[in-house]
């Protein structure tokens, strides 16, 4: 399976306090692509970074990549009790079929107020 | 931005029958558009890939005859559930992606979600 892996799976914490969720990934990628999911919607995008980008910023949204590792990193600062939800990292992945897209398992941030 | 609409968003069918949910791209043509299904508390599972005027491209263990896949315009696709039974319950998504090569952000319907009785 192309699917990449996150964690932690869930993530507790207190509002102002910053969530960092990890993406590991198993092949070489295009880009890779955060989104955000409330309990029963559909998916919101929040961010991408292509493979030859390290770090972007978006609001209070920080996003690492690592391409040696395969890895990103989403962090959320000063986080907010609406900030609860499940986030999705997503490869596009390389392939000689066409590129694909591949959510990694999720992560649930519960923000308590 | 681009909207994606999806319906029905809910539905509930007797065990055996098939549903169709539509998918249409409001904003832009979408000469591709993704269908995933999503349990309870866990990821989105590629299901298949539409190409407008070509077969779908289903993903392994996807069984093409069950869930039919019809992309007829730039604008629309539709996924058919054939001969539903209770395991087919889940919460399907689609996704269109204005780049061809999936090097923009992806914009998702609203999910719709199935219930077999």
């Amino acid at each position: 399976s192309q699917q990449g892996e996150e964690d932690p799976q869930a993530l507790s914490i207190q509002e102002g306090e910053n969530a960092t969720m990890n993406c590991s990934y198993k092949t070489s990628i295009n880009n890779l692509q955060w989104y955000r999911q409330n309990s029963g919607r559909g998916l919101v995008h929040l961010i991408l970074i292509r493979s030859n980008e390290r770090e972007k910023h978006s609001g209070r949204l920080r996003v690492t990549l690592d391409t040696s590792k395969k890895s990103s990193s989403l962090l959320i600062t000063a986080s907010r009790a609406a900030d609860t939800a499940s986030y999705f990292c997503a490869t596009v992945f390389v392939s000689n079929t066409g590129n694909q897209f591949y959510f990694g398992t999720g992560t649930s941030l519960t923000v308590i107020p | 931005g681009a909207v994606v609409s999806q319906h029905p968003s809910r539905v509930i069918c007797k065990s055996g029958t098939s549903v169709k949910i539509e998918c249409r791209s409001l904003d832009f043509q979408a000469t591709t558009m993704f269908w995933y299904r999503q349990f309870p508390k866990q990821s989105l599972m590629l299901m298949a890939t539409s190409n407008e005027g070509s077969k779908a491209t289903y993903e392994q263990g996807v069984e093409k005859d069950k869930f039919l896949i019809n992309h007829a315009s730039l604008t629309l696709s539709t996924l058919t559930v054939t001969s539903a039974h209770p395991e087919d319950s889940s919460f399907y998504i689609c996704s269109v992606s204005s780049s061809p090569d999936l090097n923009t952000e992806a914009f998702f319907g609203q999910g719709t979600r199935l219930t077999v009785v």
